[in-house]
């Protein structure tokens, strides 16, 4: 079965402060991952995706299949970060299904 | 296109009584999900359509659940009879099925209080 975890429900940081959202997964196969975010009266959106890497909002994450994990991180945070961070995971191929974490609110101060 | 288009955005309703949650994906998309959010347990998938036809409803919580997607453009999802530990905001979704790439299009979703 799959599965993702997301440890920290709530992280603050100071803006322009570094912060990362760790995520780890748990699955046999070859999985891809996604970040999502919702921001405050906004959709669930998705931010970034691990094939593409790429950096989105000053966003970046690194799949690390040794320690199963694809933390997001971003070098100075700014306050219109402040949002709800999903990480998700599809098991490949033609799954369509998206496991997601509970969750990391994410809370920038000015 | 107005995106995924989810109806009511606010639903308070009695324990025993039925619900229904609308939803209406965005033209031309294969697949269909819907999503419950809860501050326990998170994003739940409950079930998610391919051209109209169920694919999962492995995470549909009992009998109580159910969901229909009668033609591409609408689905729906009732639970009947309600109890107050289904109050949630439960997401519809659609996604593109060429070219998938793991993007995922959320309605606004409709929050559910059942008292």
């Amino acid at each position: 079965a799959q599965r993702v975890t997301q440890p920290e429900k709530l992280l603050s940081v100071f803006k322009g402060a570094p912060v990362e959202l760790k995520c780890n997964y748990s699955y046999s196969g070859s999985p891809e991952l996604f970040w999502y975010v919702q921001y405050s009266r906004q959709r669930l959106q998705l931010l970034l995706r691990h094939i593409s890497r790429e950096s989105i909002k000053g966003f970046t994450a690194d799949l690390n299949k040794g320690e199963t994990s694809f933390h997001l991180k971003k070098p100075f945070a700014q306050e219109e970060d402040s949002a709800m961070y999903y990480c998700a995971l599809n098991s490949g191929g033609s799954n369509y299904k998206l496991t997601f974490g509970k969750g990391t609110l994410l809370t920038v101060n000015p | 296109d107005a995106g995924v288009i989810q109806s009511p955005r606010h639903e308070v309703t009695e324990m025993g009584q039925e619900v229904t949650l609308r939803c209406k994906p965005i033209s031309g998309h294969d697949y269909l999900f819907w999503y419950r959010q809860t501050m326990m347990r998170g994003l739940e998938l409950l079930i998610y359509f391919n051209n109209n036809v169920p694919i999962d409803d492995s995470g549909m919580p009992e009998d109580r659940f159910s969901a229909k997607m009668p033609n591409a453009s609408f689905s729906t999802l009732k639970i009947q009879p309600s109890e107050p530990r289904d109050s949630a905001v439960y997401f519809c979704a659609s996604s593109p099925g060429q070219g998938y790439t793991g993007e995922l299009f959320f309605g606004e979703g409709s929050r559910l209080t059942v008292l």
